[in-house]
Formats: C-alpha cells, structure tokens, sequence
C-alpha cells in the first residue's frame, strides 16, 4: 500500500535551517509529482512546495521562496525540504503529498498524504 | 494567486443530515477543483476530484458539484466519522490554494 512517512521535524530557533523528509513506498516514486503542504496550529492548510517527477522543475508558496529548497532522489524513493532563515510563522505541522500529472498539466490533486512531521520555531 | 472561498466557515449538524458546503474561486478554474477531509489529529484524505468524481475508498454519500467559479460538496447522510474540517483545493494553477476550511460539529 501507499506510504508517505515524513521525518525531520523539531524545535529549532528564529534563523536557524531544518531539512524535512519523506520516504515513499508503495507506488513507483519517480512517476509522480511530489509537495509539502503545511498547516499552521488550528489554521487551516497552506501549499509550500511541489517537485516534478524528475526533478527537473520546482515551485515554492511566496511565503517561503528565497528560503527554501526542494529536492527528491528517486532512487532512495525520497523528497526532501530545506527550511531556511525559519521564523516563528514557520511552526506547523509539515506533510508530504504526492499528485499525479498528467501530461496536458491536469492533476487530480493531492492523492496521499504523510502523517506530517511537527516544526517549531521558538527562542 | 486564486482565491478559494469556502462557505459556511463552520456548521453543527446531527447523524442522518444532508450537509451542503460550498467553494468559490476567484477565477474560472474549470473542473480543477478537489474536496479533502481532516479528522481531528489526522491528515487529510481526498474523497473528490475534477469538481465531481468520486475517490477511490471514498464513501458514495460524498459528492461533488460545479464547475467554472462555484462548486458544491454534499454529504447525503451525516456518519459519526463525517464530523471533521473539509477543505476545497483548486489545482488548476500554482500555487494551488485551499479554501479556509468548513467545520462540521455535532449539534
């Protein structure tokens, strides 16, 4: 079965990196697009990131852009998250989703979903 | 970036109800529209794609409506497991977006 297991996550202070990541199993990894989402404590859910299946293109929510790297490695089935310069509005629950694409650009959205790794950011 | 609209931001209902969420987008986002409910503590779980089909696993008495700017999540029959937060997701463009969220509670 489809397994998304993040790892990586903790307290850290204002400033500080953290890397974030997620072993696949389940499915073969290196067809689909992989994202992390995140949900800040009683927010609701906000898109971070996302990676093609070969790695080969990116993008990043502005509120993290500049600050952030995402990178995969297809044969250790993994995705990985690198949270720079992490400020206080930074805490939240990280998960990791996995999203088929199509070649017309069409998707059917996020179909698994890790159980999310905790960040904190405090002093 | 799209704007997803959600309505009601939250609502109590009791087993057995019929319960109606709606999302609206800021932009024509044709069919590109998904529902996911959060159970306290859990990750979300996708229950419909494209504005209307069914996931796989996902229970029959969820449905999905819509296309263009307005869409429609209906519950026929309110279950224990159903009281959670749902969230519409359009995928049409990055950044994808979320709506805010809809609470469902038991009345």
């Amino acid at each position: 079965q489809v397994q998304l297991v993040e790892s990586g996550g903790g307290l850290v202070k204002p400033g500080e990196s953290l890397r974030l990541s997620c072993a696949a199993s389940g499915f073969t990894f290196s067809n689909y697009y992989m994202n992390w989402i995140r949900q800040a404590p009683g927010k609701g859910l906000e898109w971070v990131s996302y990676i093609s299946s070969s790695g080969e293109s990116s993008d990043f929510a502005d509120s993290v852009r500049g600050r952030t790297a995402i990178s995969r490695d297809n044969a250790k089935k993994s995705v990985y998250l690198q949270l720079n310069s992490l400020r206080a509005e930074d805490t939240a629950v990280y998960y990791c989703a996995r999203s088929y694409q199509y070649k017309s650009g069409w998707s059917p959205g996020f179909d698994y979903w890790g159980q999310g790794a905790l960040v904190t950011v405090s002093s | 970036a799209i704007q997803m609209t959600q309505s009601p931001s939250s609502l109590s209902a009791s087993v057995g109800d019929r319960v109606t969420i709606t999302c609206r987008a800021s932009q024509d986002i044709g069919d590109a529209l998904g529902w996911y409910r959060q159970r306290p503590g859990n990750a979300p779980k996708l229950l419909i794609y494209a504005a209307s089909h069914l996931q796989g696993g996902a229970p029959s008495r969820f449905s999905g409506s819509g296309s263009g700017t307005d869409f429609t999540l209906t519950i026929s029959t309110l279950q224990p497991e159903d009281f959670a937060t749902y969230y519409c997701l359009q995928n049409y463009d990055y950044p994808w977006t979320f709506g805010q969220g809809t609470k469902v509670d038991i009345k």
